[in-house]
């Protein structure tokens, strides 16, 4: 059972564009929510995250957006740029189990 | 602060034969993950230790893959024997927090 799901799959952008990233999750036990970001050859990183108590949180030129309702949850990276070319992960978790759920990956390709 | 220190990076071996898989957490880490990934696909968790117990292992593959974590601190993840279809990428990460998680670069192994 795919308890997250992410998509696109792939999205290439023209530098300067926006990047946008969407997931949905089944399970409203889940309270937390983060993205992570993976360079090739590189172990995830956690780029930014949302508790469901909030609908959006913006950090630099990442946003992410919540939708408690929908279950879904989104990522914005404006004015995207080549050092944002990477595979972006979203995942949840619950609490009282620390674990991450990852969806499955959407790989993002900046061009100049 | 030294991150997440996992060793090998890389290993080749040849199916049915052992391997171990080497990690470091971030000092002062109670909380230690084991993910497996596949390649194109999300983290998905084998096994999290909090201090030395572990206390989420319900997706390691048990008849095969064996894990331990010596005095709360380093740990070990082994599998005997290694079939093909455990060519991944294993992660290992650790927390202090109730959920950021802080990834190593992971091992790449490959059964042939």
């Amino acid at each position: 059972q795919q308890q997250v799901k992410q998509s696109p799959q792939s999205l290439i952008v023209q530098k300067g564009g926006i990047s946008i990233i969407n997931c949905a999750y089944e399970n409203t036990a889940f309270d937390y929510f983060p993205w992570y970001q993976q360079f090739p050859g590189k172990g995830p990183a956690l780029l930014i995250a949302i508790r469901p108590d909030v609908s959006e949180k913006k950090e630099g030129r990442f946003t992410i957006s919540f939708n408690k309702s929908a279950k879904q949850f989104s990522l914005h990276i404006m004015d995207s740029q080549p050092g944002d070319s990477a595979t972006y992960f979203c995942a949840a978790s619950k609490a009282g189990r620390r674990a991450l759920t990852f969806g499955s990956g959407t790989r993002l390709q900046v061009q100049p | 602060e030294a991150g997440v220190v996992q060793s090998p990076r890389y290993k080749i071996i040849e199916k049915k034969q052992p391997v171990a898989f080497w990690c470091n957490p971030i000092s002062g880490h109670n909380t230690l993950y084991w993910y497996r990934q596949n390649l194109g696909q999300g983290p998905e968790l084998l096994i999290r230790y909090e201090n030395e117990e572990a206390v989420d292992d319900s997706q390691l593959p048990k008849d095969r893959f064996s894990a331990e974590r010596l005095k709360g601190v380093d740990s070990t993840l082994k599998i005997q024997p290694a079939e093909l279809g455990d060519s991944a990428v294993y992660l290992c990460a650790s927390s202090q927090t109730q959920t950021e998680a802080f990834f190593g670069q992971g091992t790449r192994l490959t059964v042939v």
